[in-house]
């Protein structure tokens, strides 16, 4: 298994919905990380977890949450988005810093 | 100075012929480089990733890096109507923490 999955694929909320985003991967890789993308821009570094310990929090506002249950799993709990945080949010891990990262499709996130 | 500067573009070559892909970075302890390529829509796809100083090739990709001029190059052979996508570069950064950082990209497309 070589893939990074997310889920959903496309997610649609309001303001003050509560909803989480999930990312699965079984490659054995030991980090994993959230992305945010605006449209024509590059990926933006959220959070970065290192052995299942939060290592990297790139000052991200408190209304994303990430959370990393096993080695296999990352979440990403959103709540009282604004419609600024409308965007391509993208999971990714990696063996190591130096050895490149394998992303997933991405959730596509629209706040209403 | 931004940490990875690429041109915007839009870089538009003729069909068969070299793309030719730029990207300078600064930080002078970088150890790896990685170019990812992004379809209108997808998530990044890793493509190629350098670690010493000259040239890696696999198919129709060729990676170039210069440490000492801090420069990393790509470069397309044959280019196919496919190819045209956005390439990212990503550089492996130590300021603070230690994560891989992106340029913004270069519009590629192939003209057939």
């Amino acid at each position: 298994d070589t893939e990074v999955t997310q889920t959903p694929k496309h997610l649609v909320m309001g303001m003050t919905n509560k909803k989480s985003l999930k990312c699965e991967q079984h490659m054995g890789h030991r980090a994993m990380y959230w992305y945010k993308q605006k449209a024509k821009k590059p990926p933006e570094l959220m959070f970065v977890y290192s052995y299942e310990k939060l290592s990297i929090n790139e000052s991200v506002p408190s209304r994303f949450s990430p959370e990393c249950p096993n080695s296999s799993l990352l979440n990403l709990h959103l709540h009282a988005l604004q419609p600024e945080d409308s965007a391509l949010y993208l999971c990714a891990s990696s063996r190591g810093q130096d050895y490149g990262y394998t992303f997933g499709s991405g959730t596509r996130l629209t706040v209403v | 100075q931004k940490e990875v500067e690429q041109n915007s573009g839009p870089l538009s070559v003729p069909e068969g012929a070299i793309a030719s892909l730029n990207c300078t970075y600064s930080d002078r302890g970088s150890q790896s480089f990685f170019w990812y390529r992004q379809y209108s829509g997808k998530s990044p796809e890793l493509i190629m990733s350098i670690y010493s100083n000259g040239d890696k090739e696999d198919g129709r990709f060729t990676a170039q890096l210069n440490k000492a001029s801090q420069y990393v190059s790509l470069l397309i052979r044959d280019s196919q109507p496919s190819d045209s996508a956005t390439y990212l570069c990503a550089v492996n950064t130590y300021f603070g923490n230690e994560k891989l950082t992106f340029g913004t990209g270069t519009r590629l497309t192939i003209i057939p």
